[in-house]
């Protein structure tokens, strides 16, 4: 499985965009980009997926650049509730998620 | 949809003891995942079920632990002698088989908080 890199930890204001990117240089053809949120003491919880180019839901964009080789997860105007830890995997219909120690972001008021 | 439950939410058991742990996925996903998470790390693959068949299991589940999933429905997940290094977040998750060409998403549970004392 690919190995994914991202920052430890960002920080910012309520109201601001934060953009999150992983670093994923031996993705393979048929991986896909998926990025899941998780709080303190609960469960990880899906917020996006993606193979190419963007994609869009509710609560996030992820663009991916065409050389696969990295991602960005855009979330806009965050609020304090945003505060959590992303992590950001790689992988194509595996039998298990592989997750490294994700980012922590802290927003402020 | 109810999404992926677990009970109990928290557990403190001392040495020794065995304890039991219960998931119960969505209703339609037949692929269940158990994952270990310990404080400031992201969760760690235990085991994985597809249906009522075990399929896998990460070298990080010793004798003392075993999955079960009788009749693809929930799954249990039992350690057995408890030691200290158990003390962990225990994750549930399941997803649903796709079709070739498309990703399949895991949906976790809220997990169960283990202490053991």
């Amino acid at each position: 499985l690919a190995k994914t890199t991202q920052p430890i930890s960002m920080d910012s204001y309520e109201g601001q965009e934060v953009n999150i990117t992983c670093s994923h240089n031996n993705i393979a053809t048929n991986d896909y980009i998926t990025w899941y949120q998780q709080f303190p003491s609960q469960g990880p919880r899906f917020i996006i997926q993606g193979y190419k180019t963007k994609v869009t839901n509710e609560v996030a964009s992820l663009f991916i650049p065409a050389d696969r080789k990295s991602s960005t997860l855009s979330l806009p105007r965050v609020s304090l509730s945003d505060t959590a830890v992303y992590y950001c995997l790689v992988g194509y219909n595996t039998d298990k998620l592989i997750f490294g120690t994700g980012t922590r972001l802290q927003v402020f008021p | 949809d109810t999404g992926v439950s677990q009970n109990p939410r928290h557990k403190i058991t001392k040495r020794g003891q065995n304890v039991t742990f219960r998931c119960d996925p969505i209703s339609e996903h037949n692929r269940l995942y158990w994952y270990r998470q310990t404080l400031g790390q992201g969760p760690e693959f235990l085991t994985y079920f597809q249906n009522e068949a075990q399929l896998e299991k990460s070298r990080l589940l010793s004798d003392r632990f075993s999955a079960e999933r009788p009749k693809g429905s929930f799954s249990t997940l039992e350690i057995q002698r408890t030691e200290q290094g158990d003390s962990a977040m225990y994750l549930c998750a399941s997803s649903a088989e796709t079709g070739p060409y498309t990703q399949e998403t895991q949906y976790f549970g809220p997990g169960t908080r283990l202490l053991v004392l």
